[in-house]
């Protein structure tokens, strides 16, 4: 089945900062890579995503980039904000009938004032 | 619109206990899934419906794990006997079709002494 990897496991960066946050995936067959942010206490919320048929979506201060070569994508966030402190989970499925998504760990994100 | 309902938000019980759990998706949703997530981990997977069939269980633990939607719409879970293992957040999530985005619920904390 598919293994989604993330890396780091925590982040602590300086508001205004970029963040960057990678995720590996297996499966050669998933098509399908979301974002969701979960803050404490809270429900996972997605914040953006992207098919295999692109290599990049934005979406003012975050944006996705895909390789399917490496099987890697990554989530950027610009100016970061103390509000987006929060962990970040990647998840990849392959879509379709069985749309089934395989999340990674988390990762936890900081952002010092 | 109004979003994914859970209930109960939170529950303790005693290992060798029984819980139920309850769902009920944005309205028109044809798909539902529950998930389990354990103290720093993504959600993992348990089971998903299309209107009232199930589309995938291959992780839920069917010895003591079981789920039904009779009616397409809402669902539960219920979990008979309880494990120590078994604590973590139980969230629910809907969405239109398969492979359209997923709506998570706020999750019901379970805690089993």
């Amino acid at each position: 089945g598919e293994n989604v990897e993330q890396h780091p496991s925590t982040l602590s960066v300086q508001e205004g900062d970029s963040a960057v946050i990678k995720c590996t995936y297996s499966d050669s067959a998933s098509n399908y890579f979301p974002w969701y942010k979960q803050e404490l206490g809270k429900r996972p919320q997605l914040i953006i995503d992207i098919r295999s048929n692109v290599g990049e979506k934005k979406d003012q201060r975050i944006a996705v980039t895909l390789n399917k070569t490496a099987k890697h994508f990554s989530l950027h966030i610009t100016e970061t904000q103390p509000e987006d402190s929060a962990v970040y989970f990647c998840a990849a499925s392959r879509g379709g009938a069985n749309s089934k998504l395989t999340f990674g760990k988390g990762i936890t994100l900081s952002v010092r004032p | 619109e109004a979003g994914v309902a859970q209930s109960p938000r939170y529950k303790i019980i005693e290992k060798r206990q029984s819980v139920a759990f309850w769902c009920n998706p944005i309205s028109g949703h044809a798909t539902l899934y529950w998930y389990q997530q354990i103290l720093g981990q993504g959600p993992k997977l348990l089971i998903q419906f299309q209107n009232n069939g199930v589309v995938d269980d291959s992780q839920l633990p069917k010895d003591r794990f079981s789920a039904e939607r009779l009616k397409g719409v809402d669902s539960t879970l219920k979990i008979q006997p309880a494990k120590l293992e078994d604590s973590a957040v139980y969230l629910c999530a809907s969405s239109l079709g398969v492979g359209g985005e997923q709506f998570f619920g706020p999750g019901t904390r379970l805690t089993v002494l």
